[in-house]
């Protein structure tokens, strides 16, 4: 069974960094594209962007590019994600996802992390 | 930049047939994805590569497409259909993903 597990909520203060973790299990690490989806309070899904665990390499939406960092570390299978220079409107839950292990070749972000709250706050 | 456009809402008793639309400029050459996300809950797959349902995924749900329109169909909806729907597709031919804006199914 895929499981995604991310890190706990988090309280942060204007300016500083966030960094969130996803733990992976269930399948080959280096096999499918992570992915990091924000949602705002009582908003959409928005890409954040994604990693390829195989070979480190990320794409990011315009939107949070330069702001942000997706790295992984192999050897605990976890993927992270770094968001500096916080501001308020960065209050969301943020969810990691998965491409799609066998049966679900093909899909994207077909498995999905519980979420992690990071709230901006001074 | 890219947009994938859904109605923010839509409304539907139970027994019926509910119809949500996703369009973008990009859907002729790329696969859609529809999700489910219920209120306080991760989104859930419901459909994936236009067409394809995942196992566990009850078959009142069915994906279509055609152009620049992908539809997800509910047929014989149920109380429990009420929650908010997604798709998603790629920026055209790069790795890049991009969401609609979500339909609330009433």
């Amino acid at each position: 069974e895929v499981r995604l597990v991310q890190s706990g909520s988090e309280v942060k203060e204007p300016g500083t960094t966030i960094r969130v973790s996803c733990k992976v299990s269930g399948y080959t690490f280096g096999d499918h594209y992570i992915h990091w989806v924000q949602q705002a309070p009582g908003k959409g899904l928005e890409w954040v962007g994604l990693i390829d665990p195989e070979d480190s390499k990320t794409i990011y939406a315009e939107k949070f590019q330069g702001r942000v960092t997706i790295f992984a570390d192999t050897t605990t299978r976890t993927v992270y994600m770094e968001l500096k220079s916080l501001t308020y409107d960065d209050t969301a839950v943020y969810y990691c996802a998965a491409d799609g292990a066998p049966p679900l070749l093909g899909a994207t972000l077909a498995h999905w992390g519980q979420g992690t709250l990071v709230t901006v706050s001074s | 930049s890219y947009e994938l456009t859904q109605p923010p809402s839509a409304s539907v008793s139970p027994g019926q047939t509910a119809r949500i639309t996703c369009s973008g400029d990009a859907l002729p050459k790329q696969y859609t994805y529809w999700y489910q996300q219920r209120p306080g809950q991760a989104p859930v797959l419901l459909i994936y590569k236009d067409t394809e349902r995942p196992s566990g995924i009850p078959e009142r749900f069915t994906g279509s497409s055609s152009g620049t329109t992908a539809t997800l169909t509910i047929g014989g909806v149920q109380a429990e259909d009420e929650a908010d729907y997604y798709c998603q597709s790629a920026i055209n031919s790069t790795s890049s993903r991009v969401f609609g804006g979500g339909t609330k199914l009433t």
